[in-house]
């Protein structure tokens, strides 16, 4: 079955100090993978998709399917980051990770 | 519309009680989710509709869950007999083809069952 881990529940760092976020998945297959980011008081939006191997807001996730990972980082985070972060694999279903809350600090 | 648009934005129910909470898609799109997501919790997926058809349901925790789409748009997910468990917040997306895009998120119905 898909099962995404998300194994840290909140990460707390300074303004410009680099930000990663972890993102275990378990499937054998080849699911998409997907970043979603949801802002206080806002609705869950797409960050990014590992197909599209693209870079939003600085944020870039490579899939590394040796380690069955897709970890979301950014050099020098900013405070408008924060903000609560899941991931997401999709094969047959769009399954969910628990989140991980983004505190960064001024 | 714009996006998905979901109400009631919050709705206290008391125990034993029906609820429906709708959902109205962006226009167009064929494919509608629905997810339930508890506090702490990631979004766990329910249901998804193709248009008016209901391809899984794997995801409804009981038989009290029941959800419809009868004109393939507007969508209601209707619980009976509410219990405490039931307290989360449903969340509905649409996508524009089945699988193969990103999903547009509503804001979500806050549910609190006392």
């Amino acid at each position: 079955a898909q099962r995404v881990t998300q194994p840290e529940k909140l990460l707390s760092v300074f303004k410009g100090a680099p930000v990663e976020l972890k993102c275990n998945y378990s499937y054998s297959g080849s699911p998409e993978l997907f970043w979603y980011v949801q802002y206080s008081r806002q609705r869950l939006q797409l960050l990014l998709r590992h197909i599209s191997r693209e870079s939003i807001k600085g944020f870039t996730a490579d899939l590394n399917k040796g380690e069955t990972s897709f970890h979301l980082k950014k050099p020098f985070a900013q405070e408008e980051d924060s903000a609560m972060y899941y991931c997401a694999s999709r094969t047959d279903k769009l399954i969910f990770g628990t989140g991980t809350r983004l505190q960064v600090f001024p | 519309g714009a996006g998905v648009s979901q109400s009631p934005r919050y709705k206290v129910a008391k125990r034993g009680q029906d609820v429906a909470l709708r959902c109205d898609p962006i226009s167009g799109h064929v494919s509608l989710f629905w997810y339930q997501q508890a506090l702490g919790q990631g979004p766990e997926f329910l249901t998804y509709f193709q248009n008016e058809a209901q391809l899984d349901k794997s995801g409804l925790p009981s038989d009290r869950f029941f959800a419809e789409r009868p004109e393939g748009s507007v969508s209601t997910l209707k619980i009976q007999r509410t219990q405490q468990e039931d307290s989360a917040v449903y969340l509905c997306a649409s996508s524009a083809t089945g699988w193969s895009f990103g999903y547009t998120f509503g804001s979500g119905t806050r549910l609190t069952v006392v």
